[in-house]
């Protein structure tokens, strides 16, 4: 089975503070994904990895950075965290991109205050 | 851009019956449609993928159909199980890499 994991279920930061979330998968997985999830606009792509150190922008990337340095590892960068950013975030892969089914981590609850 | 609504946002029924949760999208160009689960607090577990060329998929108790050119997809839960309550999202693949997601429909099976 796969697995994603992240490194925090809870994380409460202050605003300003850099924040990290870290995401693993075990698959081997070319393509790695970070969501946000907030109440009534559903889930919303931050950024994408399509391979070691590459990068795409999602729909919502302001304020947001990403590392891939290996290849089952994918780092959300918060450079300077605010409020506004509070939000479940979710961590995915797969193996063929958007044409094959996303395997998501369990989320992590970040509050900023 | 593509927009995913997906109808009723909540729906209680009693165990055993059988139901049908709506998704519909704006733009018939897809590649493929997936159905999720997600439990609370939790992240999604994938349920059904179906390809654009594909009609409908099965699962066990679920399936999944898809009309593209009228832009719709049911996802079908035969005989409901207090264990099957949870959001169900659904989400499409309009290309580039990035799936668009409905805010869900929420599933109460009362036992």
């Amino acid at each position: 089975d796969v697995k994603v994991t992240q490194s925090s279920r809870y994380l409460v930061k202050r605003t300003g503070e850099k924040v990290f979330l870290e995401c693993v998968q075990d698959m081997d997985h070319e393509n790695m994904f970070w969501y946000r999830q907030d109440p009534g606009l559903g889930l919303r792509l931050i950024y994408f990895s399509y391979d070691v150190k590459m990068k795409e922008k999602g729909d919502i990337p302001e304020g947001y950075s990403v590392s891939r340095e290996k290849k089952e590892r994918f780092s959300l960068i918060l450079e300077s965290a605010s409020t506004n950013q509070t939000s479940m975030y979710l961590c995915a892969s797969s193996f063929g991109g958007v044409f094959d089914t996303q395997y998501f981590g369990p989320g992590t609850r970040l509050t900023v205050l | 851009k593509q927009e995913v609504t997906q109808i009723p946002a909540a729906l209680s029924v009693p165990e055993g019956e059988n139901l049908v949760l709506n998704c519909s999208f704006t733009d018939s160009a897809i590649y493929n449609l997936q159905w999720f689960r997600q439990d609370p607090g939790k992240g999604l577990t994938s349920l059904l993928l179906i390809q654009s060329s594909q009609r409908e998929q099965t699962s066990g108790r679920l399936n999944a159909s898809l009309d593209k050119s009228s832009g719709r997809s049911t996802l079908y839960i035969a005989a409901s199980q207090p264990g099957d309550s949870a959001t169900y999202l659904c989400a499409v693949s309009s290309g580039a890499n990035n799936l668009f997601f409905g805010t869900g429909t929420r599933l109460t099976v009362i036992p």
